[in-house]
């Protein structure tokens, strides 16, 4: 049973660039989760997908956007990139109704 | 939002010894779950807490979440080399609509000196 995978594993951008990020969360579920988490920090909640639309939203501007699929599997896209931007962009599966959390080995991302 | 703090920051044992991380909310929880994250890796889940009082055991974790539902401990009882990274409590945003959405404490990072 695979896990939740995300591609690209490591990512360079440049400044003002967007980028674009892809998850497909573990077999049997249908909620996926995205996280920025800087370097020494705990993982921040970007959004929430469920049923394809955006369920839940963090304190994130409008450049972060995402799309769920009818498979589940979902793209999280971030316009005219910071270099604030640079962090580990973690994708995280539930299965619904449990708050428990399965997360990807992330995409480690970089803004020069 | 709902807030969470964690403490420790940083802890150095020795390998055997125990190591204890607490969290602390200002609001009441509905639950808080714990999550452990090597060094380069990602978040990997551990409990869900859940009742006012409750202890739960993983071999030599002890997960407590308090009286009052507003705070929560892990402990380690001898701690190995395999314990190994950051230890992060999670809290679930407050109202039904924030199903799912975690806040995440700062973390108490472990390092176990052999």
């Amino acid at each position: 049973d695979a896990g939740v995978t995300q591609s690209p594993t490591h990512l360079i951008k440049t400044r003002g660039q967007q980028v674009t990020l892809r998850c497909s969360p573990k077999s049997g579920h249908d909620t996926v989760s995205w996280y920025q988490q800087a370097l020494g920090q705990g993982p921040q909640f970007i959004f929430q997908y469920y049923e394809e639309e955006e369920r839940q939203r963090g304190n994130f501007p409008d450049r972060f956007s995402g799309h769920q699929f009818p498979n589940y599997s979902s793209e999280l896209n971030v316009n005219a990139l910071l270099l604030g931007d640079s962090a580990l962009y973690l994708c995280a599966s539930s299965l619904t109704p449990t708050y428990e959390q399965y997360f990807g080995p992330g995409t480690r991302l970089t803004v020069t | 939002g709902q807030q969470v703090m964690q403490i420790p920051q940083y802890q150095h044992v020795q390998e055997g010894e125990d190591f204890t991380t607490y969290c602390n909310s200002s609001t009441t929880l509905s639950n808080i779950q714990w999550y452990k994250q090597r060094p380069g890796g990602h978040p990997v889940f551990l409990i869900q807490l859940v009742k006012s009082g409750e202890v739960k055991k993983q071999k030599r974790l002890t997960f407590q979440f308090g009286e009052a539902k507003k705070n929560s401990s892990l402990h380690i009882t001898a701690t190995q080399t395999t314990d190994v990274g950051t230890y992060f409590c999670a809290v679930p945003g407050a109202g039904g609509t924030s199903y799912g959405k975690l806040t995440f404490g700062q973390g108490t990072i472990l390092t176990v000196h052999p």
